[in-house]
């Protein structure tokens, strides 16, 4: 079945160095879905791509949709400790209409 | 706005017991959908509904089941508890398929089963 892969699975940053994490479908999606969850919390919606080739930014985060629509990053350019939390990409279009998970990076942030 | 709302936020159950997690949303979202999430798994649907009166099953249904008598409530039912559904729930709702459009996820139920 559809599979989205989403790496690194942890990252450790200093505060104000960069992060980014990928995530790759094994089929062409519809389009992809980035969502937060702070420690303890619920995931929550941040953006939608739906284009090929697709860049969208939301003031310090970047996000991508590759050109086969298989693919897609997130970038944090100078981390805050506001941050940290577990970074989902979710693949939409799949054989039920449904979000595909990846597995999510979980980011910490040291001050 | 209360958005969705699940209840309970903590359950302990003992295996062989049965209960009923709740879910209710109030903005009118046709779609609504049952994940779990384990350490290391990401979200794995469960059960999921495209509107009162239909459900179907997701990627993983065994040992739940769902019913959808009105709009605003999707319960998720445990029939006889085990220890591998020790994982944290989540409802979600979206107005339109939830593949295309953002999902609202409720504050979550974590269950312990001994």
């Amino acid at each position: 079945g559809q599979q989205v892969m989403q790496i690194p699975q942890y990252q450790h940053v200093q505060e104000g160095e960069d992060f980014t994490t990928y995530c790759n479908s094994s089929t062409t999606l519809s389009n992809i879905q980035w969502y937060k969850q702070r420690p303890g919390g619920h995931p929550v919606f941040l953006i939608q791509l739906v284009k090929s080739g697709e860049v969208k930014k939301q003031k310090r985060l970047t996000f991508q949709f590759g050109e086969a629509k298989k693919n897609s990053s997130l970038h944090i350019t100078a981390t805050q400790t506001t941050d940290v939390g577990t970074y989902f990409c979710a693949g939409g279009g799949g054989s039920q209409g449904n979000l595909i998970f990846g597995k999510g990076t979980k980011l910490s942030v040291k001050p | 706005n209360a958005g969705v709302t699940q209840t309970p936020k903590f359950q302990v159950l003992k295996t062989g017991q049965s209960m009923t997690l709740q879910c209710a949303q109030d903005m009118n979202h046709e779609y609504m959908s049952w994940y779990r999430q384990d350490p290391g798994m990401g979200l794995r649907l469960i059960h999921y509904s495209v509107g009162a009166g239909i459900t179907d099953q997701g990627e993983v249904p065994n040992g739940y089941n769902v019913s959808r008598s009105t709009t605003e409530d999707f319960p998720l039912r445990l029939l006889s508890a085990a220890p591998s559904q020790t994982s944290v729930y989540f409802c979600a709702s979206s107005w339109g398929l939830v593949g295309h459009t953002e999902a609202f996820f409720g504050q979550g139920t974590r269950l312990t089963v001994v």
